[in-house]
């Protein structure tokens, strides 16, 4: 079966760089969640998107942005870059109508 | 990979033995709630969800519980396998949320041992 796919799964990027990291969901998807995860920690909400229209926001930074497009794939827009953004970012999606979220592999951001 | 839940709570059974792994949600007014699998290195993998109306629900090798008097979630895995290790993480959604966001739980590290 067809899973969500992240790309890329690794990025490496030096303080104050950009980043855009990028989802695109299972067939028939229509709803994007984006997700942080630290080391050792769970994973935290960032924000979401319906319909190429954002419809929740969690505790994302304001350098960060996102979208999602005509085709229902998103992408993370990562700017002025810190230390502490070194995560895992998930991205997870599921059809409007029912609840269970799939997630992708994850792009492992490392910032040096 | 990535080692995820360095300091996680830890759970250590013998191969075959049956698994529990308990969740404590602190909002009453969620609605549903999900168990994850997460591999060292992978994203969190749906294994079962429950709604708020039911107690309880089984899956394949996998039982949830749902008690909402004490706000208590648990995942029972029975007849545990090298496989089944993994960090195991509940994650709920309120009843206030407009779009289903996960407000995810400490995960818990299953070790299985033969």
């Amino acid at each position: 079966a067809a899973g969500v796919i992240q790309s890329p799964r690794h990025l490496i990027k030096e303080k104050r760089e950009t980043a855009t990291l990028k989802c695109y969901p299972i067939p028939r998807h229509d709803t994007v969640y984006w997700y942080q995860q630290g080391p050792g920690q769970d994973p935290q909400f960032l924000i979401s998107f319906y319909e190429k229209m954002q419809s929740d926001k969690g505790s994302i930074p304001d350098r960060f942005s996102a979208q999602q497009f005509s085709d229902y794939h998103s992408e993370l827009n990562m700017s002025s870059l810190e230390l502490g953004d070194s995560a895992l970012y998930f991205c997870a999606t599921k059809e409007r109508t029912r609840y269970e979220q799939y997630f992708g592999p994850g792009t492992r951001l490392t910032v040096t | 990979g990535e080692s995820v839940g360095l300091h996680l709570p830890t759970l250590s059974v013998q191969e075959g033995d049956n698994s529990i792994i308990n969740c404590a949600y602190s909002n009453s007014a969620s609605d549903y709630f999900i168990w994850y699998k997460q591999e060292s290195g992978k994203g969190p993998q749906f294994i079962i969800d429950i709604r708020s109306n039911m107690d309880k629900r089984q899956g394949q090798r996998v039982t949830v519980l749902l008690n909402k008097t004490v706000k208590h979630l648990s995942l029972q895995i029975a007849a545990t396998q090298p496989g089944d290790s993994a960090v195991y993480f509940c994650a709920e959604t309120p009843l206030t949320s407009p779009t289903d966001k996960l407000i995810f739980g400490t995960g818990t590290r299953l070790q299985v041992f033969p």
